[in-house]
């Protein structure tokens, strides 16, 4: 059936360094993508979505990548800091929103 | 301008007992989620409701179940509640419209342990 899911379910990386997260996705007829952050005892916080038309899209030190050839998302972040420490989930919408599993962040001072 | 609000944010049952949760949307906000958190699961959808009427539904029994007031104000109800329904739920809300231009806002939750 149709998944939304994570490669890795945990990352841990230095203070400084950048961080990639990556989620893949089956259902070819999803055309928006969203990542949430969810820190602990806390609700998933938008942080940057990308439409289907769409390769490549920035924020402030994240970047999403949408690679529909090989239905691959990605989530960059640059010069982690120790408040990027959270859960992060991928999101896809089609008949309605699924989520993926979610990979935990962990940055090491 | 007021997030989505959940309440209460901790509660604990026995099986077998009924439980109502709350969740009052951000203004303006016409459409309100609920998912259900799990570690084994994940996020998973339980149903939309939109100008008081359920718009969408995911994949669980009919112990689940909700309704929207006029107000926008939305509760989920579970009956006959069950050890696996133990869980973190949560609360979206959106403006309605395109998901593209209206996405989802979460609240913080409410923790249900069942015992």
């Amino acid at each position: 059936g149709e998944s939304v899911g994570l490669h890795l379910p945990t990352l841990s990386v230095q203070e400084g360094d950048n961080s990639i997260i990556n989620c893949a996705y089956s259902n070819s007829a999803s055309d928006y993508f969203i990542w949430y952050k969810q820190e602990s005892g806390k609700g998933p916080q938008f942080i940057i979505d990308i439409r289907s038309n769409m390769d490549k899209r920035q924020g402030q030190r994240v970047t999403v990548l949408l690679n529909k050839t090989v239905k691959h998302l990605s989530l960059q972040i640059a010069a982690t800091q120790p408040g990027d420490s959270a859960v992060y989930f991928c999101a896809e919408t089609g008949y309605d929103m699924r989520f993926g599993a979610g990979t935990r962040l962990t940055v090491k001072p | 301008k007021a997030g989505v609000t959940q309440t209460p944010r901790y509660l604990i049952k026995t099986r077998g007992q009924q439980v109502t949760l709350s969740c009052s949307p951000i203004s303006g906000h016409r459409s309100v989620s609920w998912y259900q958190q799990t570690p084994g699961q994940g996020l998973q959808f339980l149903f939309e409701y939109f100008s008081e009427t359920q718009r969408n539904k995911g994949n669980f029994p009919g112990r689940f179940s909700g309704r929207q007031f006029s107000n926008s104000r939305s509760e989920m109800n579970v009956s006959t509640l069950e050890l696996g329904d133990s869980a973190l739920y949560l609360c979206a809300s959106s403006w309605d419209g395109p998901i593209q231009d209206s996405p989802l806002h979460f609240g913080n939750g409410t923790r249900l342990t069942v015992t």
